[in-house]
This record gives structure tokens, C-alpha cells and sequence, in this order.
């Protein structure tokens, strides 16, 4: 089966850097693009950013760059993302999803992982 | 960048009854086109892409049409679980963005 798992819930403070794995089941990450979104409460999707499983390149939305990472660990069919300086308005549910190849829609999505930043 | 817009923000149908769902964007978009569907504490769920193709395994009561700057998404014939919020979603072609509508809020009841 089709999966993406993502690590648990955090609460984190201001100021620190939350990383989130994504696990990829059923598929080989090098076959597909690998992106990150997030939902603040209550709110829309936000897209953060993909790395290309094909070669590593990254993408970043212009409001994420300096402080977004995306990686991968393609043996081990993880991605991860990694945001710093938080604040209290990175608080959200964050996504990873699948997009196949030359294509640009999201045909799977992991179960969220929540991001709580307070002090 | 590309900006899209979705109207109405949110209505209230009854089961049976048409939804008609628009999205419109800031320049043409080619083909580019998605809708998404969202249960409260549910990852969206790709609906329709390409402006009209439906995803695998959904019902045929959902349909897109569209081309250029505006797009609509109608379900036909309301059904008490496509109580949702319905996003739209295109890329840009370069840099190789994605962007979300605001999204359109469906009660069926």
C-alpha cells in the first residue's frame, strides 16, 4: 500500500528548530517528488517546499527560505524537514505529500504531524 | 505568482442538489488545475486534476470544468459526506511553485 508516515507531534519553544520525517511505503522515493505543506488552525494549505527524489534538488517557497531544509534518505525512503527560528505563527499541522513525476498534483498525503510553538 | 481565488467562501445545500464551486486565477494556467476535498481532521484528498480528470476512486457526481483563468468544480447531486472544504491548486512554471485557493466551505444537511 501507498503511504506516507510522519513523525509524531512536537511542541517546541520560540526560537528552536522542529524536524519532521516523512516515511515513504509502497513506492521508491528516488521515483517522485517529495513536498511539505502545512495548515495553520483553521486555516488553508500553505506550500512550503519539495525535494526531487531523482537528484535532491530542493525548492522553497520565497516566504520559507533561510529557515526551511528539506533532506532525504533515499536508502531509507525518508525525507525530512526541518524549520528554524520558530515563532507562535508556525504553529500548524504540517504535511508531506507525493506528486508523481512531471506532474504538479499531490495524489498522496501523510496524516499530519502537529507543530506546536509556544513559551 | 500566480494567485487564485475561490468563490463562494462557504454555502449550505441540501442532499441532492447541485454544488457549483468556482476558482479563478491572477493569469491562465494552462491545464495546470487540481481540486482537493477536506474532512475536518482528514488530509486533503485529490479529486480532479488536469482541470477535469477525476482521480482514481472518485464518484462521477464530481466533475471540473474550466480553461484559461476559471475553473469550476460541481458535484451533481449532494451527498451528506461531501461535507468539505474544496481547494483548488495550480504550479507555477517558474520558479516551480505550488499555490492553494482559500478554499470553499460545503454543508450538505
Amino acid at each position: 500500500e501507498v503511504q506516507l508516515v510522519q513523525s509524531g507531534a512536537e511542541i517546541k519553544r520560540p526560537g528552536t528548530t522542529v524536524t519532521i520525517s516523512c516515511k515513504v511505503n509502497g513506492f521508491a522515493l528516488s521515483d517522485y517528488y517529495l513536498h511539505f505543506l502545512r495548515q495553520a488552525p483553521g486555516g488553508g494549505l500553505e506550500w512550503m517546499g519539495f525535494l526531487d527524489g531523482r537528484d535532491g534538488e530542493t525548492v522553497y517557497a520565497g516566504s520559507f527560505q533561510g529557515r526551511l531544509i528539506i533532506s532525504a534518505d533515499i536508502s531509507k525512503g525518508t525525507a525530512n524537514m526541518e524549520l528554524s527560528s520558530l515563532t507562535s505563527e508556525d504553529t500548524a499541522l504540517y504535511y508531506c505529500a507525493r506528486v508523481p513525476p512531471t506532474m504538479y498534483f499531490f495524489d498522496t498525503w501523510g496524516q499530519g504531524t502537529l507543530v506546536t510553538v509556544s513559551s | 505568482e500566480i494567485v487564485l481565488t475561490q468563490s463562494p467562501p462557504s454555502l449550505s445545500l441540501s442532499p441532492g442538489e447541485r454544488a457549483t464551486l468556482s476558482c479563478r486565477a491572477s493569469e491562465s494556467v494552462s491545464r495546470h488545475l487540481a481540486w482537493y476535498q477536506q474532512k475536518p481532521g482528514q488530509a486533503p484528498r485529490l479529486l480532479i486534476f488536469d482541470v477535469s480528470t477525476r482521480a482514481t476512486g472518485i464518484p462521477a457526481r464530481f466533475s471540473g470544468t474550466g480553461s484559461g483563468t476559471d475553473f469550476t468544480l460541481t458535484i451533481s447531486s449532494l451527498e451528506p459526506e461531501d461535507s468539505a472544504v474544496y481547494y483548488c491548486q495550480q504550479r507555477n512554471n517558474w520558479p516551480p511553485t505550488i499555490t492553494f485557493g482559500p478554499g470553499t466551505r460545503v454543508e450538505v444537511k
